[in-house]
């Protein structure tokens, strides 16, 4: 059963507290993403990965960190400096490179206490 | 930044009845997709149209792409319930050389039996 999956689906943040979330993809792709979505809003894009051990930042990166050590793993840490982390957090791929289709997961929300 | 811009903002119909939606872009373009996300979920890819392409069919949807006017419309066909949903356009832009999407903010559809 290929695809992109994430967890956790809802995620609860404390004041201070680095977070990180999961995305796995199974498909053999080696471009990954991470988007950040607002309510009413499009998708921006925080980081992008074309290649294991290599990535690149978005438009908003500030706060964010990531790292590519395995080709099916792309996690995003949620630092303590992203003073406005919430948000709905959608991981994607794509078989090369970024124009081509996107396969999203399935999302993860994230919740300051 | 936000490329692309749908048009209208949301959109209300009845079963059966014909939904359009517009997207337009500001800079020249590779190609564009369309993308389908349902409420709390992740992003659904629908159609992509490359920039030498006037025209394209899948199912119930028709996309059109006019390069001249920076525009692209999204047609759903004999809609159904299931159709509720937001619509994305994403855009990949030519002076990109790697190929990031651009997606704008959306149009949100109902579609009331």
């Amino acid at each position: 059963d290929g695809g992109i999956t994430q967890s956790p689906k809802y995620l609860f943040r404390k004041e201070g507290q680095n977070v990180t979330l999961s995305c796995e993809q199974n498909l053999n792709h080696d471009a990954m993403y991470w988007y950040r979505q607002d309510p009413g809003q499009g998708l921006r894009l925080i980081y992008y990965s074309q290649i294991v051990n290599d990535f690149q930042k978005g438009d908003i990166a500030e706060g964010y960190s990531v790292s590519r050590e395995k080709k099916e793993s792309f996690p995003l840490t949620v630092t303590s400096a992203q003073k406005n982390p919430t948000a709905f957090y959608l991981c994607a791929s794509s078989l090369r490179q970024g124009g081509e289709t996107q396969y999203f997961g399935p999302g993860t929300r994230l919740l300051v206490l | 930044s936000q490329q692309g811009e749908e048009d209208p903002q949301a959109l209300s119909i009845q079963e059966g009845e014909n939904a359009t939606m517009n997207c337009s872009y500001k800079t020249s373009i590779n190609n564009l997709q369309w993308y389908r996300q349902n409420s709390g979920r992740g992003l659904v890819h629908l159609i992509l149209i490359r920039s030498n392409e006037r025209e394209k069919h899948s199912g119930r949807l028709r996309v059109t792409l006019d390069t001249s006017k920076k525009s692209s419309s999204l047609l759903i066909t004999a809609s159904r319930a299931a159709d509720t949903a937001s619509y994305f356009c994403a855009t990949d832009a030519l002076t990109d050389s790697w190929g990031k999407l651009q997606f704008g903010a959306g149009t949100q559809v109902v579609v009331t039996p």
